[in-house]
């Protein structure tokens, strides 16, 4: 069994300030980690993804996460916010047979001019 | 390459309507599977397809019927439609069902049952 929780539904930033989204896990399984973006209105998109290597995953936009096993956390982070990085973020963990994924339930993100 | 496309993008159903939710994906994948979402719980799993001619039930799949019939499409039906069933409805994709995949989503539709 697995389940994913976001501690933060709503987070809110000033542009050019660093963005935190914190994401806690549990799996049976050694398993994947991802998080996705979903602007308003759009399907997701992936951000990035932890698959077993390197513990911390550089992924587009200048968004970066670190796998911490002993945390059992794969929080979020961006150094610095932009207008355009305003929309829901779901973190996903994946494991074990059929891609079983299970979603957070969303942290939506402001920025702020 | 469309990727993921999903038909109707919005819809209205009246409470014992039925309805189909078209999903089509060009990539080839093997893996096709029907989420809903609802506000403040992330995405629920429907049902899932590990291949054409194959289905299988997810964490909701209660009220829903699926079909693949083709590798590249994976229909979702809604028999007697009920309030309960409004919400956003994505189909997703994956190359296979090993973990480390990711999966590839559609626009959505939005679905409103009254």
């Amino acid at each position: 069994a697995q389940s994913v929780t976001q501690l933060d539904s709503h987070v809110s930033v000033s542009e050019g300030t660093p963005v935190l989204l914190r994401c806690n896990y549990s799996s049976s399984y050694s398993p994947s980690l991802f998080w996705y973006v979903q602007h308003p209105n759009k399907g997701l998109q992936l951000l990035l993804k932890y698959t077993s290597a390197a513990t911390l995953v550089k992924g587009i936009n200048g968004f970066e996460a670190e796998f911490k096993k002993s945390e059992t956390s794969f929080h979020l982070t961006k150094p610095s916010a932009h207008m355009s990085d305003a929309a829901e973020y779901f973190c996903v963990v994946s494991g074990g047979n059929n891609n079983d994924m299970r979603f957070g339930a969303g942290t939506r993100l402001t920025v702020k001019p | 390459n469309a990727g993921v496309t999903q038909t109707p993008k919005f819809r209205v159903l009246k409470t014992g309507q039925s309805m189909t939710l078209l999903c089509a994906q060009d990539m080839n994948h093997e893996y096709m599977y029907w989420y809903r979402q609802d506000p403040g719980m992330g995405l629920r799993l429907i049902h899932y397809s590990v291949g054409e001619g194959t289905t299988a039930k997810g964490e909701v799949p209660d009220g829903y019927n699926v079909s693949r019939l083709k590798k590249q499409n994976f229909l979702l039906g809604l028999e007697s439609a009920a309030p309960s069933q409004t919400s956003v409805y994505f189909c997703a994709s994956s190359y296979d069902g090993s973990f480390f995949y990711e999966q590839y989503f559609g626009p959505g539709t939005r679905l409103t049952v009254t």
